[in-house]
């Protein structure tokens, strides 16, 4: 168990109403990720965090903001949220020493987003 | 088209049988992760390969990393029920970035019992 917690764990919004996604740590981990799993496109990250108030950009990060104000709080906001946007977010940290290379991910349980 | 491909796409067995699930980059490999996904669940890590010919396993999974051909195969002896869910491979990103993974679109594996 790598006390991951995403919440909610399921969600359904209309078009255009803003979405916030929580990612929770216990353990106060530097790097943390936000990912999406869509069929026949697998897992794309979206967002990724090195530590507070440090983020960065992933392959899919239009329509997507994060925020990171405490090490354990991971947060993925959909601004205006689309049907487009219907999907599986994971969170994902790195658990020091993250093996060899030091970037072995553990994941949360996900959160199913519908938009209607 | 994907960085990392993997093959089959799916795949059903019938238990007992043996089964191997192979990931192709198109670069080369740094690092490459298995990870395992139960239907509606989280990704749980499998096991990591880092050097080429190094070969890992856990319980009945054995993982092997050849790096000229830039593949990874998974072989799963003895096939269970419990074995069946979606297989990712995850490889050390290819821009340079070593704390970023990129992924297979994943390989679905169902047993028949």
């Amino acid at each position: 168990d790598a006390g991951i917690t995403q919440s909610p764990r399921h969600k359904v919004t209309e078009t255009g109403t803003p979405v916030t996604l929580r990612c929770h740590q216990t353990e106060n981990h530097r790097y943390m990720y936000w990912y999406r799993q869509d069929p026949g496109h697998g897992l794309r990250l979206i967002h990724y965090s090195y530590g507070v108030k440090d983020t960065d950009k992933g392959e899919v990060s239009d329509g997507y903001s994060v925020s990171r104000s405490k090490t354990e709080d991971f947060l993925l906001t959909l601004e205006s949220a689309t049907s487009s946007q219907t999907s599986v977010y994971f969170c994902a940290i790195i658990i020091p020493p993250g093996g060899p290379l030091g970037n072995e991910q553990y994941f949360g349980p996900g959160t199913r987003l519908t938009v209607t | 088209s994907q960085e990392l491909e993997q093959s089959p796409q799916s795949l059903i067995v019938q238990e007992g049988k043996n089964l191997t699930i192979n990931c192709t980059s198109s670069k080369t490999l740094y690092g490459l992760y298995w990870y395992k996904q139960k239907y509606g669940e989280g990704l749980i890590f499998l096991m990591m390969l880092q050097k080429g010919g190094e070969e890992k396993s856990h319980e009945k999974i054995t993982a092997k990393l050849d790096e000229k051909k830039q593949q990874s195969s998974l072989h799963i002896t003895a096939s269970q029920p419990s074995h069946a869910g979606i297989y990712l491979c995850g490889a050390v990103g290819f821009g340079g970035n070593n704390r970023k993974l990129i992924w297979g679109l994943g390989t679905s594996l169902a047993v028949n019992p």
